[in-house]
């Protein structure tokens, strides 16, 4: 059964950092890509970043020099460093795995989140 | 960039079907592929359609997708509705820079 577990949700201060984690199982990591999703509290989804099995990345351009995404294949693992956070970043983090090795194709699977609450 | 369009709610009765809309403002919707998730109050999302009309494994066949480049528009039908399909509905594609774009969501309510 492929599961991904997000974990390292936590309350911040504007401008300060935190990095989530994503462990998958239940699938050959590398063969498949990987994306960040974001629900701030009573909005709808934003795709923040995505990451192919090679490491080639993409970034909403909302989050684009402050986000870094990246993978472990050898731990199963997917990361979102996030710097600078703002209180606009405050919301529920999604991982989730594409269906193929491209990013392009949607997500076919979803983790259940990890909240990221930016406030002093 | 484009903006995918969904109607903020439609509703429906038990065991008739629906069918959600999600438009693109500019540029084909064709042009890359489109997904549906499924969003029950309180819960994670799902995926019930992606690559525009493919099903993941345990989404019984009452969902299916299609796109119509006639009016640029995605389309999720549910047929046989249920209680349990009660949620909000995501369409979502690509640019040309693989950059994933969301609609707005349609809250489906079965009356």
């Amino acid at each position: 059964e492929v599961q991904l577990l997000e974990s390292g949700g936590d309350l911040v201060q504007p401008g300060g950092s935190l990095r989530l984690s994503c462990a998958a199982s239940g699938f050959t990591f590398n063969d498949y890509s990987m994306t960040w999703v974001r629900q701030a509290p009573g909005k709808g989804l934003e795709w923040v970043s995505a990451i192919i099995g090679s490491g080639t990345t993409f970034y909403a351009d909302s989050v684009k020099g402050r986000f870094t995404i990246s993978r472990d294949n050898s731990k199963t693992t997917l990361y979102l460093q996030m710097n600078g956070l703002r209180a606009e970043d405050t919301a529920v983090y999604y991982c989730a795995k594409a269906p193929v090795w491209a990013t392009h194709h949607g997500v076919d699977v979803w983790g259940q989140g990890t909240t990221v609450i930016v406030s002093s | 960039n484009f903006m995918l369009t969904q109607p903020h709610s439609v509703s429906e009765s038990p065991g008739k079907p629906v069918t959600i809309s999600c438009t693109r403002s500019s540029g084909s919707i064709a042009s890359n592929y489109v997904q549906w998730y499924q969003q029950r109050p309180g819960s994670a999302p799902t995926t019930v359609v992606y690559e525009d009309n493919q099903r993941p494994s345990g989404v019984p066949d009452r969902f299916s997708g299609s796109i119509d480049t006639t009016s640029n528009s995605a389309s999720l039908t549910i047929s046989g509705l249920k209680t349990e399909d009660e949620a909000d509905y995501y369409c979502q594609s690509y640019d040309s820079n693989n950059h994933g774009v969301f609609g707005g969501g349609t809250k489906l309510t079965v009356l």
